[in-house]
């Protein structure tokens, strides 16, 4: 079984310059999660969907971030300017949904530099 | 925010020897799950207690959970040099699968 793809898996940019990061979770997983992972530190949640709808999304910066979940499985987070704060791991995980198992599997994530 | 803390920071042992890693959290939790993360595998999950749960084993694995204390403890016993990682506890707090992953824990395990 195939795991959490993420694509690329690594990216340098300028501040303020655009950046996409794509994931496309475990077939049949209804709960896709974005977290930001910065050095040293655990995951942060940015957003979590159910199905293609965003039913956590507290954590994400709106001004700069967005993120879509078109037709409920694959996932699409933008930066758009990035900050030089912005450099960091993001990785997309995915699970069966609620109310089934809570185990997430993780993505290898995106390793963003912005410079 | 992170609601974990892991304890210690970092532990450095030899290979046979037992690892033990302590979480300590603010809030109830519906479960409480524990991730070991290295640079070629990713995070990986490894195991969930639920709140209910006062201890489970999964192979070398043991996990302990003390919801008066809001802790949790994670045993590894018999270490390997392949055990070396990064090791987090999450929290549930809702049972919606929104988790709150503490700072971990580096565990090397020398040969």
């Amino acid at each position: 079984e195939a795991g959490v793809v993420q694509s690329p898996r690594y990216k340098i940019i300028e501040k303020k310059q655009p950046v996409a990061f794509w994931c496309n979770p475990i077939s049949g997983h209804n709960t896709l999660y974005w977290y930001l992972q910065n050095l040293g530190q655990g995951p942060e949640l940015l957003i979590r969907y159910e199905n293609e709808e965003a039913v956590d999304d507290s954590q994400l910066p709106k001004d700069r971030f967005s993120a879509e979940r078109l037709k409920g499985v694959d996932s699409t987070l933008k930066i758009q300017p990035a900050e030089l704060g912005d450099s960091a791991v993001y990785l997309c995980a995915s699970s069966l949904g609620r109310g089934r198992s809570n185990e997430q599997f993780f993505g290898p994530g995106t390793r963003l530099t912005v410079l | 925010s992170q609601q974990g803390e892991e304890d210690p920071q970092a532990l450095s042992i030899q290979e046979g020897e037992n690892a033990t890693m302590n979480c300590s959290y603010k809030t109830s939790i519906n479960n409480l799950q524990w991730y070991r993360q290295n640079s070629g595998r990713g995070l990986v999950h490894l195991i969930l207690i639920r709140s209910n749960e006062r201890e489970k084993h999964s192979g070398r694995l043991r996990v302990t959970l003390d919801t008066s204390k809001k802790s949790s403890s994670l045993l590894i016993t018999a270490s390997r040099a392949a055990d070396t990682a990064s090791y987090f506890c999450a929290t549930d707090n809702s049972g919606y699968s929104t988790l709150t992953f503490g700072k971990g824990t580096m565990l090397l395990v020398s040969p």
